[in-house]
């Protein structure tokens, strides 16, 4: 069983609606992240939260929102979703390791397309 | 500020070694990592390295550490068809957050 989920996995939208993508994670992980890649640009960083009470903000964070409901549950809002935000979405955990390293585990992605 | 460089496209025969270079410019980072992504899946740790470290070595993996020139690289022997896919390097900054590079897409040629 996957240790970090993405849902849904494809998604088609027109421009203005609201969308919600889910990620669940059972490592039992503290630190949750929201990447998008685009095509030449890498991942960046959308929002991420290192426990339940605690929301930062990434690099582009305009024209998203996230909420963590639960240690295992961190979602990505976007309240009107325009065509430039047609991307592949990775929700990420990691948790310090012993030795401090900060391994990212990632989840399977979500290809949103905005028409 | 922070931020992690690498070539975007690198093409190599199977068999022969492949690397793939990487600079980064915080000179803080206390971990490097090199992430794999395969075709339609997300990325997974190929290997990481501490900073005071200059080399690791994992199986056919030889990562190579130029703390002075801020430059990584990540070699793979004897390339085969299943190492094509998408390398990912990151640096940990402080334990804080992670920074990736672009990414560079390996192309096996036959």
């Amino acid at each position: 069983d996957a240790d970090v989920t993405q849902t849904p996995r494809n998604r088609i939208t027109k421009t203005g609606k609201r969308i919600m993508l889910e990620c669940s994670q059972t490592k039992g992980h503290d630190r949750m992240y929201w990447y998008r890649q685009d095509p030449g640009l890498g991942l960046r960083l959308i929002y991420y939260s290192f426990d339940v009470k605690d929301i930062n903000k990434g690099e582009i964070s305009d024209g998203y929102s996230v909420s963590r409901q639960a240690q295992a549950k961190f979602s990505l809002s976007l309240e009107s979703a325009i065509p430039n935000q047609t991307a592949l979405y990775f929700c990420a955990t990691s948790d310090l390791g012993r030795e401090g390293t900060d391994t990212q585990y990632f989840g399977p992605g979500t290809r949103l397309t905005v028409l | 500020g922070e931020d992690v460089e690498q070539s975007l496209f690198l093409s190599v025969r199977e068999g022969d070694s492949s690397v793939i270079n990487c600079t980064y410019t915080d000179s803080s980072s206390t971990y490097l990592y090199w992430y794999k992504q395969e075709p339609g899946a997300g990325l997974q740790l190929l290997t990481y390295i501490f900073s005071n470290m200059d080399m690791k070595q994992d199986q056919r993996l030889t990562v190579l550490l130029n703390k002075k020139d801020k430059h990584l690289s990540l070699r793979i022997a004897d390339t085969q068809t299943g190492d094509s896919a998408i390398y990912f390097c990151a640096e940990s900054i402080s334990g804080d957050k992670i920074i990736f590079g672009k990414g560079t897409r390996l192309h096996i040629l036959p």
